[in-house]
């Protein structure tokens, strides 16, 4: 079964629209990733998230940690058609920090219709 | 050049053929990774390096052989693949420091296609 799970697979949100992204774990988290990926390029770091209720925000977009729930959320508010691509979650599986390698989520396509 | 270059961004090679794929990091980071993309499968790791040591080889077949010769070059070698390696391959760079996690940065991808 899949570590982590993001939902929606995809979504067609129109133009100034809000939404949510999820990313839950069946394991306990050690730091939980937000990226953006154009299709076919390399991964945009977003955000990083440590700790429990953690919650950090870059222009329109939030990403919030429930270390209980084992999961993440991404919030874009007032989507613009530069919000479009693929996001994904990654997240650290294992205790101890350091040079660890992280596991992905599928992602969510994101597209943004004028 | 700033951030994570990888080179070449794109590649077709045969099953019998060696190529190597390249990546700098030019952010002062001591920890480098390799991952696979594959069409609708999640991002996999492959390899970890920590301090030019390989600290982690998540079963990758050994036609895949990496090396990382100083803290900010890393190379995946590679022979003999088959078509089901065609993936975009990417490498990421950390600053390891007291166990602590620490932001991973991403290339934009070597696209390679095995015919």
């Amino acid at each position: 079964s899949q570590e982590l799970e993001q939902s929606p697979q995809s979504l067609i949100v129109q133009e100034g629209k809000n939404l949510t992204i999820n990313c839950t774990s069946s394991k306990t988290l050690y730091g939980l990733y937000w990226y953006k990926q154009k299709y076919g390029e390399g991964l945009i770091f977003l955000m990083m998230l440590q700790k429990g209720g953690e919650e950090k925000s870059h222009e329109k977009i939030t990403a919030k940690l429930d270390e209980k729930k084992q999961q993440s959320s991404l919030h874009i508010t007032a989507s613009q058609p530069s919000h479009a691509g693929i996001y994904l979650c990654g997240a650290g599986l294992r205790s101890g920090g350091g040079a660890d390698g992280l596991t992905f989520g599928k992602g969510t396509h994101l597209i943004i219709q004028p | 050049e700033t951030g994570v270059t990888q080179t070449p961004r794109h590649l077709v090679m045969g099953m019998t053929n060696k190529k190597s794929l390249k990546c700098e990091q030019h952010l002062g980071h001591n920890a480098m990774y390799w991952y696979k993309q594959s069409a609708k499968k999640p991002l996999e790791l492959m390899f970890v390096y920590s301090l030019e040591e390989r600290v982690e080889n998540n079963s990758v077949p050994s036609r895949f052989s990496p090396e990382c010769p100083n803290s900010s070059h890393l190379f995946l070698h590679l022979h003999t693949l088959q078509p089901e390696d065609s993936a975009l391959y990417l490498c990421a760079s950390s600053q390891h420091r007291d166990r602590v996690l620490r932001e991973q940065f991403f290339g934009p991808g070597t696209r390679l296609t095995v015919l």
